[in-house]
């Protein structure tokens, strides 16, 4: 099994500030046929279920804003937050789906406002 | 745009079973690749299976190996999720999702005698 590690577990930044939390999975997530990272990331809000911010490790869902990006390639990879608002607290997942419908998700970092 | 539907509330007591359903409606069901997810209260998401309705297998996490049924009803463009022998500790909010991105809006289930 892929086993996806995150870290901070919890992050505190200032309004306006740049958040980062990484992800790091047991082994690499690039499908060498088709050059994707086979990667997500999710947001979720207290009683909501998870939301899809970004998938293919850098590719932002229709509508989620830009203030949000995802990088990195083969086992590391990040979620940036250019500028945090406060409707951005809330958890971060980071989700493989390289072997789907197995799929496994990072612990969660949860992210407040300094 | 896929939107997914799930079953109400449920409290069931312990060594019973329960089963949960998740309405697709909006894309190709078929060709889709649906999985379920379990959260309790304060802690992370937790894969339990999942399911390609056009290949039919199901692939389900060790930990709930011989607990879990996971099936689709193509007809009706439904998946559904059925455990097992519950404990309190299955006490959670159990979402469907599909890869493409969209949840379910998680259902409730309470294991309490």
């Amino acid at each position: 099994d892929i086993v996806m590690t995150q870290s901070p577990d919890s992050l505190a930044v200032s309004l306006g500030e740049r958040a980062t939390i990484n992800c790091k999975s047991s082994q690499s997530l690039l499908y060498n046929s088709n050059n994707k990272n086979y990667l997500a990331w999710f947001q979720q809000k207290p009683g909501q279920p998870p939301k899809l911010l970004i998938y293919w490790a850098s590719t932002r869902e229709s509508g989620v804003p830009d203030r949000f990006s995802g990088s990195g390639s083969g086992t590391d990879f990040t979620l940036t937050i250019s500028s945090l608002q406060a409707e951005d607290v809330a958890v971060y997942y980071c989700q493989q789906y390289y072997n789907a419908p197995s799929i496994t998700f990072g612990q969660g970092t949860r992210l407040e406002i300094k | 745009q896929v939107q997914l539907v799930q079953s109400g509330t449920e409290v069931e007591k312990p060594g019973s079973s329960v089963k949960v359903s998740c309405k697709a409606s909006g894309g190709t069901f078929i060709n889709s690749v649906f999985y379920w997810v379990r959260q309790a209260p304060g802690h992370g998401l937790e894969w339990m299976g999942g399911l390609i309705p056009a290949l039919g297998t199901p692939d389900y996490s060790q930990k709930f190996q011989g607990r879990v049924t996971i099936s689709a009803d193509v007809s009706t463009t439904t998946t559904y999720l059925e455990l097992s022998s519950l404990r309190s500790e299955d006490t959670a909010v159990y979402y469907c999702a599909d890869i493409r991105g969209p949840w379910g809006q998680g259902t409730l289930v309470t294991v309490s005698s």
